[in-house]
């Protein structure tokens, strides 16, 4: 089955530390993109990415980076720089043209203790 | 700047009520228009979707009619089910791969709760 997938489900971390979260893809999808989401929240862009080994900054990127070494995976980093780093976050990817679907990964949720 | 808004919630109909969610939207251009659906602790799953002006998305018995004139998407069912309990979010994305770099813009979401 095509799909998005990510992982861990739950993650906690301790202040001070950098955490990676997973987003694998299966889509062939070239874009690629992470959200944040607050309790009661919309959705929040991060980074995207059209193609592989680009990237480009969203809405709240500071204190996140990303990379793109692989169509399929766009891993997102959560440094310690980030000032409130608990929240769930959303992976997606979409196809080529411009009225194609988002498709969202399952999320995961980011606790820090 | 391109941008989604969304009726605020909470709504809570009760089981086979007529259920409206109102979406407008301002875009420079001519923006593809969605409805995501999110249950609890999951991600969000495509409802229903518009292309152009007058295109009618439907699914799962929603609809939502692409009105250019009023700049409008809302989302419509006839009669609810308990099942239709989750966050709903409106959403556009426009332009060209080249000038926008294919980014969606989301309304802040409203939640639905369907009792029996």
């Amino acid at each position: 089955d095509g799909g998005i997938t990510q992982s861990p489900k739950y993650l906690f971390r301790k202040e001070g530390q950098n955490v990676t979260l997973s987003c694998e893809q299966n889509l062939n999808h070239d874009a690629m993109y992470w959200y944040r989401q607050d309790p009661g929240q919309g959705l929040r862009l991060i980074y995207y990415s059209q193609i592989v080994n680009d990237f480009q900054k969203g809405d709240i990127a500071e204190g996140y980076s990303v990379s793109r070494e692989k169509k399929e995976s766009f891993p997102l980093t959560v440094t310690s720089a980030q000032k409130n780093p608990t929240a769930f976050y959303l992976c997606a990817s979409k196809g080529g043209r411009v009225t194609d679907t988002q498709y969202f990964g399952p999320g995961t949720r980011l606790t820090v203790l | 700047g391109d941008s989604v808004t969304q009726m605020e919630g909470p709504v809570t109909l009760s089981e086979e009520a007529f259920l409206t969610i109102n979406c407008t939207y301002t875009a420079t251009g001519y923006p593809s228009l969605f409805w995501y659906v999110q249950y609890p602790g999951e991600g969000l799953q495509l409802l229903l979707k518009a292309t152009k002006a007058d295109d009618k998305g439907s699914n799962k018995g929603f609809e939502a009619t692409y009105r250019k004139e009023t700049t409008s998407f809302h989302l419509e069912k006839g009669s609810v089910q308990v099942s239709d309990s989750a966050v709903y979010f409106c959403a556009l994305i426009l332009g060209t791969y080249m000038n926008t770099g294919n980014q969606f813009y989301f309304g802040t979401g409203t939640s639905l709760t369907v009792i029996p």
